[in-house]
């Protein structure tokens, strides 16, 4: 099966600092990537898709300015909350995807901002 | 359009018994109907999918019924046991997965 990595599992940071998330695809190429936000006891909201080595395609209501998305390669991407806020404090997860479209989910991240 | 609706929000089930989860979509181009289940702290992992070209597909105690023409389908969980207490999301994709809003099962023993 699909191996997908996230790092780090969890991180706390303080308001007004900025935080990355890596993403890895540990046995397959990712064409594609998702990534997903989630409040307790909510389902899971795409934030925005990127293709290797193009910009990211934000949804309607993400800031792409604070949420920074780089799909370098085929098996990284990295998610950079900017300058973190309180509200921000989320679980995010990535899912890349390969060309069978078929979408694998990482472990999640668990970011509090205090 | 875009909105898949999931039901019950909850559910609590006696070990042993039947639990069925119920989704509905709008959108006739969605063409990948996948179920996930998600442990507290912990990413979605995929249960069972199906394409519409079928109307049931099961893989050991889950099974998905699809009903095209009522566009609808559901998650069954045969002889439900307390391990499969989570909460369950239904997704539907015509290239982006789009979430139903979940339901937390409870299996008690």
């Amino acid at each position: 099966g699909a191996v997908v990595s996230q790092h780090p599992s969890w991180v706390i940071c303080k308001s007004g600092t900025s935080v990355k998330i890596e993403c890895r695809s540990l046995d397959f190429q990712a064409t594609t990537m998702f990534w997903y936000r989630q409040f307790p006891k909510q389902s899971l909201m795409l934030m925005a898709t990127s293709n290797e080595g193009s910009k990211a395609t934000y949804e309607q209501g993400v800031e792409k300015d604070k949420f920074l998305i780089n799909h370098a390669s085929l098996t990284l991407s990295t998610l950079t909350v900017t300058s973190a806020h309180p509200e921000d404090s989320s679980f995010y997860i990535c899912s890349p995807s390969e060309q069978t479209r078929e979408q694998y989910f990482g472990p999640g991240t668990r970011l509090t901002v205090t | 359009q875009q909105q898949v609706k999931q039901s019950p929000q909850s559910l609590i089930v006696q070990k042993g018994g039947i639990s069925i989860i119920n989704c509905a979509y709008e959108n006739t181009a969605f063409d990948y109907f996948p179920w996930y289940q998600q442990f507290p702290g912990k990413g979605p992992a995929l249960l069972i999918a199906i394409r519409p070209d079928v109307s049931e597909k099961k893989e050991g105690r889950f099974t998905i019924s699809f009903n095209k023409s009522a566009k609808q389908f559901s998650l069954h969980i045969m002889d439900s046991q307390p391990g499969d207490s989570a909460t369950y999301f239904c997704a539907a994709s015509g290239g982006k997965l789009i979430f139903g809003q979940g339901t937390e099962l409870s299996v008690k023993p």
